[in-house]
Order: C-alpha cells, then structure tokens, then sequence
C-alpha cells in the first residue's frame, strides 16, 4: 500500500473563496484521483489527476470548479472554487498502488462552506 | 456505465454474530469488487477484495463471494466484534477502466 497524506485535514471557508487541497504520496504512483463525499453519502469520482497533462473529470464536474494539478508522481493539488455551502464535503485522494491495481485513501479533507 | 447498489443501509447486530452486506453490479464487464470500511472521521479502508476469476476469498473473520451469474457479490463478518461498528462500503471495476464505482454504503452496529 502507499502511506497518503491530505491537508488540510478540515476547514472552515466563507462561500465565495477558493480553497486548495493537497494530497501528497511516499511512492510514485501512476493513478491518482479525487473523490467527493458529501455528508453521510456515498463516494463519487470527481476526476483522475493526470502527471503532466490535464485532469480527466467526471460528468458533472468541470475544471472551472474543480482545477486540479499534477507536477509529479507524488504530489497532487484540488481547488474547489467559488464556494457555496453545497461544496460542503470530505474531499478525498486516491492512488492506484499494489501489483493487482487495488486503490488507497487518504484520510481526507472535511471542508464546511458557510 | 456501471452501477452498483447495496443493501442494507443499515445493520445492527449482536457482538459475536455475523454480519452479511450484499452488493450488485449491473455491467457484467467489471472484474474487480473491493470492500472499504470507513471509521468516523477517516477516510475508507480497504479491507478485502475479490475478482471474477475467483468465487470466495476469506481474510480471518472477512468473507467475501462472488455470484458472476447474478452479478451480485456479498461480504461476510464473522464473530463480530465492537470495533467493526463502521460504515461498509462496496465497489466495482470494469475491466479495462480505472474507476471505482461505489455503492451507497451500509452501516453497521455491532451491540455489546
């Protein structure tokens, strides 16, 4: 497995402004990605995060949004832009590690919009 | 695309009983089924998993099956214990493609 950290941990935004989560891997990994999880939800694939290309999003989310950044192999950033209290959410990363393709998760980042 | 639907949304059980969580899958394309268990305020845990050339796969007290046929897949706690008070979360992979497709999740009591 991969050892997967995510800051911040949680935090407390006014609607309007943006906020940048980073997500930050002890191996280099191929895969990674950010998931949606809205309170007492399910998970849902915001995009995958690309190394040195644009990230591939999921119908419903848009760059605009959602801009995600991919330098290296072990360092991914997430932007929720223009934030309104539906954005409220656990916002987690995952990489793709392990010879079978299983995939990990970070602790996540709880993210209340007031 | 894929959707994968599980049930129940919630368990309650008895320390010491089994607990049974039960999954479907609608793309008979997807190959692999993992099972994640998130405990408050931490991200999901991936606890066991299974692919479609295999029809059960067991981890000490976790089980999990796999019904190819019915495209439904189950996970299986044995001799439940406090600590696997969480919610359960199911997912599926189509062959191929690198997306997880979850389930609505289950969560599970455990009662002393």
């Amino acid at each position: 497995s991969a050892v997967i950290s995510q800051k911040p941990s949680r935090d407390i935004c006014q609607r309007g402004t943006s906020l940048t989560i980073q997500c930050q891997v002890d191996s280099q990994v191929t895969m990674m990605f950010w998931y949606r999880q809205q309170p007492g939800q399910s998970l849902t694939l915001i995009a995958t995060a690309n190394q040195g290309s644009e990230a591939t999003y999921e119908s419903g989310f848009v760059i605009d949004k959602f801009p995600i950044s991919r330098p290296n192999l072990t360092f991914s950033t997430l932007t929720v832009s223009n934030m309104s209290p539906e954005d409220s959410s656990i916002y987690l990363c995952s990489v793709g590690a392990g010879g079978a393709g299983e995939l990990f998760f970070g602790e996540g980042s709880r993210l209340t919009v007031l | 695309g894929e959707n994968v639907e599980q049930h129940p949304s919630t368990l309650s059980v008895q320390e010491g009983d089994s607990a049974v969580i039960k999954c479907t899958y609608s793309d008979s394309a997807s190959n692999y089924f993992p099972w994640y268990k998130q405990e408050l305020g931490k991200g999901p845990q991936l606890i066991i998993d299974i692919r479609s050339n295999v029809g059960e796969k067991k981890d000490q007290r976790i089980a999990v099956t796999l019904n190819k046929t019915a495209k439904h897949f189950s996970l299986h706690i044995t001799e439940t214990q406090p600590e696997d008070s969480a919610v359960y979360f199911c997912a599926g992979k189509i062959q191929g493609a690198q997306k997880l497709v979850f389930g609505q999740g289950t969560r599970l009591t455990i009662n002393p």
